[in-house]
């Protein structure tokens, strides 16, 4: 059973405007949750993460939103450019559970000029 | 960017033979990953490595097997390659929990 899911494979937006990719999970004992973007042919990039501590984090045109309660996170990328064109994941571990990092299916964000 | 290498980058074999990868990074980080990725199924997790010689079973560890004899080195060996195994490999590294992974470039491996 997939403990971290990105229900949409796909998502559009014009350049300039905001994206939000989301990301929900089913383990509770998850306590650090990290989103990274890949490029086709290269590794996945580390992009922001969060602790449980928190339920929101900033990182210039990156946000990370984190609500443990619906056990649900997103990602707000604001102005959003042609160059976010990639796939996002977000992945998630427990420190108490050795340390697994276990990740979602991927969204693929198209920016249009 | 952290130092974390895969070799090979690229393999083509058959069916029935065995087939190791392997990952190497030169920032002493603890944890050690390695991943396949397939379209539809994102990056699902074969094995992790907690410390030297401490492995651990992923969500898809059949037919796959890791040692880890040296920090910086960790293995991924399949048994006897099958054509499911053919996929797009990732190795990641951290160096504690609540730190972020590091990835190789990956290893695109097809099995004819």
């Amino acid at each position: 059973d997939q403990q971290v899911k990105q229900n949409s494979p796909s998502l559009s937006v014009q350049e300039g405007r905001i994206s939000i990719l989301n990301c929900d999970y089913t383990n509770s004992m998850f306590d650090y949750f990290l989103w990274y973007k890949k490029y086709p042919a290269e590794g996945p990039t580390f992009l922001i993460s969060i602790s449980s501590i928190k339920d929101k984090n900033e990182d210039g045109r990156f946000t990370v939103f984190l609500n443990k309660s619906a056990k649900h996170l997103s990602l707000h990328i604001v102005p959003s450019q042609p160059g976010d064109s990639a796939v996002y994941f977000c992945a998630a571990s427990a420190s108490n559970a050795g340390n697994m990092l276990t990740f979602g299916g991927g969204t693929r964000l198209m920016v249009k000029p | 960017d952290a130092g974390i290498t895969q070799s090979p980058r690229h393999k083509v074999t058959e069916t029935g033979t065995p087939v190791t990868l392997r990952c190497h990074q030169t920032e002493n980080h603890r944890y050690m990953y390695w991943y396949r990725q397939d379209p539809g199924h994102g990056l699902r997790l074969i094995h992790y490595s907690y410390g030297v010689k401490d492995t651990d079973k992923g969500e898809v560890s059949d037919g796959y097997s890791v040692s880890r004899s040296k920090t910086e080195d960790f293995l991924l060996t399949l048994e006897s390659a099958t054509s499911s195994q053919t996929s797009v490999y990732f190795c990641a590294s951290r160096w504690s929990v609540n730190t972020e992974a590091f990835f190789g470039q990956g290893t695109r491996l097809t099995v004819v």
